[in-house]
């Protein structure tokens, strides 16, 4: 069965330290998306991808960065993490119709990742 | 920043119980809503999709309604069972902009 993964699941590090969390899909989905998740918040989204070499940023993006060598993987880096950056984090995934992934196309998400940044 | 607002924030109910809540949205430019539920530790399962006015839709117990000139949509489910126990999101997309708008959620926990 198609799936999407994440990991790692849980995951603590150190203020300053560079962090990439893994995000890998068998749906074979051109679009794949990133969303932080806090209390008192929605969902709000980091960054975006239509495809492979394409990335866009989302309501959320600074300090984090993605890049798209295939279909499969968006992985997530934070470039020098924060105590803000903790949360958890989910990946998502949708064919590629409509309007890039944010119409009437439903998103798949990841098990999620627990950060935690000391 | 369009606001999605979901009410109540929590409900408690016992099995059995038919239960209903909202999701309220900007009324002009819709283009589509999205419900989600979200048992804890797992990732949101898509429940529907909705695009017209009017538009209801129906998977078991659970169904939704559309009102886009008034810009909600209201979930019921019907003779709840401790296995609905979740939080149930709501996604707007406007037309003019490439995101999803989430709502907060509503946390559903069905008593046996």
């Amino acid at each position: 069965d198609a799936e999407i993964t994440q990991s790692p699941r849980h995951k603590i590090t150190e203020t300053g330290r560079q962090v990439t969390l893994a995000c890998h899909q068998t749906w074979n989905h051109n679009n794949m998306f990133w969303y932080r998740q806090d209390l008192g918040h929605g969902l709000r989204l980091i960054h975006y991808s239509y495809g492979v070499h394409d990335t866009n940023k989302g309501e959320v993006s600074d300090g984090y960065s993605v890049s798209r060598s295939n279909t499969e993987d968006l992985p997530l880096t934070l470039e020098s993490a924060a105590s803000s950056q903790t949360s958890v984090y989910f990946c998502a995934s949708s064919r590629a119709s409509g309007r890039g992934g944010f119409g009437t196309d439903t998103q798949y998400f990841g098990p999620g990742t627990r950060l935690t940044v000391l | 920043i369009l606001n999605v607002e979901q009410s109540p924030q929590s409900l408690h109910v016992q099995e059995g119980d038919s239960t209903n809540f909202t999701c309220s949205f900007p009324s002009s430019n819709f283009y589509a809503l999205h419900w989600y539920r979200w048992e804890t530790a797992k990732s949101p399962e898509a429940l529907f999709v909705m695009t017209l006015n009017g538009d209801e839709k129906k998977k078991g117990r659970i169904s939704a309604t559309l009102n886009t000139k008034e810009g909600y949509s209201y979930l019921y489910i019907k003779g709840s069972q401790p296995e609905d126990s979740a939080t149930y999101l709501c996604a707007f997309n406007d037309y003019n902009f490439n995101k999803f708008y989430f709502g907060s959620g509503t946390k559903l926990n069905v008593k046996p």
